[in-house]
């Protein structure tokens, strides 16, 4: 059972506009949420993170948004730059314990 | 420069074979972990380990085997007994972020293709 889900395998936005890409998870205890983002043939890069006492965290042009209440969260890049073409993981943890990651979402930023 | 060093970055390996993947780090992080990376399945979690000479069992851990003899070293066995062993492997190790976040660090990974 999976308990992170990422259900848009793929996205594609026109450079300058803003990315939204979303993640719902199952459990309840989780406390903390990370976003990580990966190039083909390397290891994920932490972007940004979130507590589950907090709803917004912002860190240049990476905004997260997380709402309890639906078990979803949600990073924002804006303005998606090419450069920002990856694939993104959601990963959530519970009691700093090991991280739960979802099955990712392919951004593709075009001209 | 501190980091994660997995060797090999390729490998390729008989039916049958035992493999080793190796993972070092520099960054004194004290828990190490391996995940595996399929087509459409994400990162999916082999075995962890939070301290020297102990380690836990993750998701996937069967037709695997790791061992923590030193702080900066964390190997991973595939033994012949992992049914579908070719996948991309990933080592990470970890600190807790200033806002208390299990942040994992990655190294390169290892594709290991098996003939």
């Amino acid at each position: 059972d999976q308990q992170v889900k990422q259900n848009s395998p793929s996205l594609s936005v026109q450079e300058g506009r803003i990315s939204i890409l979303n993640c719902d998870y199952t459990n309840s205890m989780f406390d903390y949420f990370l976003w990580y983002k990966k190039y083909p043939a390397e290891g994920p890069t932490f972007l940004i993170s979130i507590s589950s006492i907090k709803d917004k965290n912002e860190d240049g042009r990476f905004t997260v948004f997380l709402n309890k209440s639906a078990k979803h969260l949600s990073l924002h890049i804006v303005p998606s730059q090419p450069g920002d073409s990856a694939v993104y993981f959601c990963a959530a943890s519970e009691n700093t314990d090991k991280l739960i990651f979802g099955t990712g979402t392919r951004l593709q930023v075009f001209p | 420069d501190g980091g994660i060093t997995q060797s090999p970055k390729y490998l390729f390996r008989k039916e049958g074979q035992n493999v080793t993947l190796s993972c070092e780090q520099n960054l004194n992080h004290d828990a190490m972990y391996w995940y595996r990376q399929d087509p459409g399945q994400g990162l999916r979690l082999i075995y962890y380990s939070q301290i020297v000479n102990d380690f836990q069992k993750g998701d996937i851990a069967e037709g695997y085997s790791v061992s923590r003899e030193k702080k900066e070293s964390f190997p991973l066995t595939v033994t012949s007994a992992q049914k579908n062993p070719t996948a991309f492997y990933l080592c990470a190790s970890s600190y807790d972020s200033p806002s208390g976040a299990n942040v994992l660090t990655f190294g390169a990974g290892s594709r290991l293709t098996v003939l």
